[in-house]
């Protein structure tokens, strides 16, 4: 148990639906990551928040936004799903910039 | 342009054996990372390293700036290491942006 905590487990929505995955740190953690995981396109950065600030930014589609909250928890939220939207979503958490990250056990999104 | 290559693509081994994986990079990295993922989909963190060689248990993740590559090592193989294993690498300039390999599928079979 890495620590991260991922909530939902799993979803199936239909397409054109939108919905949020939230993921809470490691205690003490102040940086959050979000991938995906797809099978065509493997693990892929999405987004980084460090103490409620995004930091950097990767192959996030413009239907897909996130934050981090004062309490440090963040969420991902897709609109407009798409069926190649269907993957694993990971969070993770790092105790501060350059430090080692800690994976929570991810959100499969299925979108029908 | 920032690629991160692994290989083999596809291991199987018999319990007992050493194991190596490799993975090589493009440019300059400030980090290394290996991790491992179980059939369940979780992901675990092995090891982070910039220089040298780290080791825990029968895992041991060595890196060479020189020449782009690091390895990933198990000594021996039990059924409980089959799993992918996914290095992934922090380009000098992208902060903590991973760019990640595209896996080892390993099998030890008793």
């Amino acid at each position: 148990d890495s620590g991260v905590t991922q909530t939902p487990k799993h979803l199936i929505t239909a397409t054109g639906q939108r919905v949020t995955l939230r993921c809470s740190p490691r205690s003490g953690d102040l940086s959050v990551y979000w991938y995906q995981q797809s099978l065509d396109q493997g693990l892929q950065f999405l987004i980084q928040y460090y103490n409620g600030e995004e930091r950097a930014k990767g192959n996030i589609l413009e239907r897909f936004s996130a934050q981090q909250f004062p309490d440090l928890h963040s969420e991902l939220n897709l609109s407009s799903l798409e069926l190649g939207d269907s993957a694993l979503y990971f969070c993770a958490s790092s105790v501060d910039i350059g430090n080692e990250q800690f994976f929570g056990p991810g959100t499969r999104l299925t979108v029908l | 342009k920032n690629e991160v290559e692994q290989s083999p693509q596809n291991l199987t081994a018999q319990e007992g054996e050493f194991i190596t994986i490799n993975c090589s990079y493009s440019v300059g990295i400030s980090a290394l990372h290996w991790l491992q993922q179980h059939p369940g989909g979780g992901i675990v963190s092995l090891f982070m390293l910039s220089s040298g060689k780290k080791k825990h248990g029968r895992l041991i993740a060595t890196i060479n700036i020189q020449e782009k590559h690091s390895s990933l090592h198990i000594t021996a193989s039990h059924p409980r290491d089959s799993a992918v294993y996914i290095c992934a690498a922090r380009f000098l300039g992208n902060t903590d942006k991973l760019i990640f390999g595209t896996g080892t599928r390993l099998q030890v079979f008793p």
